[in-house]
């Protein structure tokens, strides 16, 4: 099959710390991984398209310089949340593309609390 | 990106009823999706529908491509407790860029009970 693994699954951060988030492609690869926000009780909301070897594609609105994006190989993306804020709190999830009829396929998603 | 018209909301029925819901869009697309979503879980593929008029089934689950490219459908029939999570619909369109955009519905929130 076509794997989106995330980790951690969950994470609780003082305000003002950073946190990062990775996002893994497990057999296969993945030069374009997307990165989605989601409060509870709503649907998923794009906030950036990560793009290995070059700069990720943030969605209007969305601060670039807050959720730093990293895709440093064809298989691992990162989103680090810096100086994070009790309004970040939300269910971060990535996904990716993979090769064949899989359609986007999705990480099982990363709670984020932040106190 | 743009948001689908996915309804209802939710619904909240008894096992072995059947269940449908729906998403429109004023947008084409190339491709439709369906997942679900359980709660702390990213969400699951159940069925993805290439051509317009494509009538796809996955067990219990059906679901169709509408013919303008702009809807579709999911039914699930002979609803079980395990059907319970919220459900998505996706279109999928091609970027000018290459890669492809996604945009999901609000979701339907399914609620099974025994």
């Amino acid at each position: 099959g076509a794997v989106v693994s995330q980790h951690p699954s969950w994470v609780i951060c003082k305000s003002g710390t950073s946190v990062k988030i990775e996002c893994r492609s497990l057999d296969f690869q993945a030069t374009t991984m997307f990165w989605y926000r989601q409060f509870p009780k709503q649907s998923l909301m794009l906030m950036a398209t990560s793009n290995e070897g070059s700069k990720a594609t943030y969605e209007q609105g969305v601060e670039k310089d807050k959720f730093l994006i990293n895709h440093a190989s064809l298989t691992l993306s990162t989103l680090t949340v810096t100086s994070a804020h009790p309004e970040d709190s939300s269910f971060y999830i990535c996904s990716a593309f993979p090769p064949g009829d899989y359609g986007y396929t999705f990480g099982s998603g990363t709670r984020l609390t932040v106190v | 990106g743009q948001q689908l018209n996915q309804s209802p909301q939710s619904m909240f029925i008894q096992e072995g009823e059947d269940v449908s819901m729906n998403c429109t869009s004023s947008s084409i697309f190339n491709t439709w999706l369906w997942y679900k979503q359980e709660p702390g879980e990213g969400p699951v593929l159940l069925i993805a529908l290439y051509k317009a008029g494509e009538l796809t089934s996955n067990g219990r689950l059906t679901a169709q491509f509408g013919i303008t490219r702009k809807d579709s459908f999911l039914n699930i029939s002979a609803s079980i407790p395990s059907d319970v999570g919220i459900y998505f619909c996706a279109g999928q369109s091609r970027l000018m860029n290459s890669g492809y955009a996604l945009n999901f519905g609000k979701g339907t929130s399914l609620l099974v009970t025994p």
